[in-house]
C-alpha cells in the first residue's frame, strides 16, 4: 500500500492567513494526489484532484502543488468557512489511501 | 444531479454481518467511467477506503478487510452493497458509499467525486 503522511497535524491561524499543507506519498505517485476538506457531521468535499486540478465551484484561493512524492494544499487567504478538516487521498494506486487529515482552527 | 444515499441499521451485534446499501441517482452503476466504493471513518478518526466494485463485477478490496469484506452491484435497482462479516467495535465507523471516476482510455483515476451523506454503524450487544 502507497502510504500518505500528512503534515501538519493541526494548525492555528487567523482569517486573512496563507495557510500550507503538506502531503508525502511513500513512492512516486505522479501527480494522481486529491485534496479533500471534511466539516463536522459531513462527508468529505473535494477540493483539488490531479494535484493541481480545482473542482468546479470550489474557490480560487485553493490551489494545489507538486508531484512525485511531495504535494501541498495552499489556501491563500483563510476564510471563516475554511475552517475544516483537510485529507489528502493517493488516487494512483488501489488501495486508495488518504492521509491522517490536518485540521485547521481559529487562532 | 448525481446523488448517492446510504442505508441499512445503524446498530449491529459483535460477531453479526453489516450489511449496507448505496442508492444511486442521476447515473447509471453501470456507466463503465467509474467505480463504485465504500469508505469508512471511525468517530474522530481519518478515511478508510474499504472497497469498489465496477459494472462488469470487477471488485477490489482494502486488503486489510478483504477477508471480511464483500461488494456487490445491483443494476435494476440502480444500487451497490456492503457486507463486513465478524464485526467488532472496532468497526463502529461513518460508512460512506462514494464514485470513483476514471479515464476509460488510460485508466488514470481521479479520486471520489461524489459521496453519500454518510451512516454511523454502530457495533454493540
Amino acid at each position: 500500500d502507497i502510504q500518505m503522511t500528512q503534515s501538519p497535524s493541526s494548525l492555528s491561524a487567523s482569517i486573512g492567513d496563507r495557510v500550507t499543507i503538506t502531503c508525502r506519498a511513500s513512492q512516486g505517485i505522479r501527480n494522481d494526489l486529491g485534496w479533500y476538506q471534511q466539516k463536522p457531521g459531513k462527508a468529505p468535499k473535494r477540493l483539488i484532484y490531479t494535484a493541481s486540478t480545482l473542482q468546479s465551484g470550489v474557490p480560487s484561493r485553493f490551489s494545489g502543488g507538486g508531484s512525485g512524492t511531495e504535494f501541498t494544499l495552499t489556501i491563500s487567504s483563510l476564510q471563516p468557512e475554511d475552517f475544516a478538516t483537510y485529507y489528502c487521498l493517493q488516487h494512483n494506486s488501489y488501495p486508495r489511501t488518504f492521509g491522517q487529515g490536518t485540521k485547521v482552527d481559529i487562532k | 444531479q448525481v446523488q448517492l444515499q446510504e442505508s441499512g441499521p445503524g446498530l449491529v451485534k459483535p460477531s453479526e454481518t453489516l450489511a449496507l446499501t448505496c442508492t444511486v441517482s442521476g447515473v447509471s452503476v453501470n456507466n463503465g467511467n467509474y467505480h463504485w466504493s465504500w469508505i469508512r471513518q471511525p468517530p474522530g478518526k481519518g478515511l478508510e477506503y474499504i472497497a469498489y466494485i465496477y459494472y462488469s463485477g470487477t471488485t477490489n478490496y482494502n486488503p486489510s478487510l478483504k477477508s471480511r469484506v464483500t461488494i456487490s452491484l445491483d443494476m435494476s435497482k440502480n444500487q451497490f452493497s456492503l457486507k463486513l462479516s465478524s464485526v467488532t467495535a472496532a468497526d463502529t465507523a461513518m460508512y460512506y458509499c462514494a464514485r470513483d471516476p476514471h479515464d476509460l482510455w488510460s485508466g488514470d483515476g481521479m479520486g471520489f467525486d461524489y459521496w453519500g451523506q454518510g451512516t454511523l454503524v454502530t457495533v454493540s450487544s
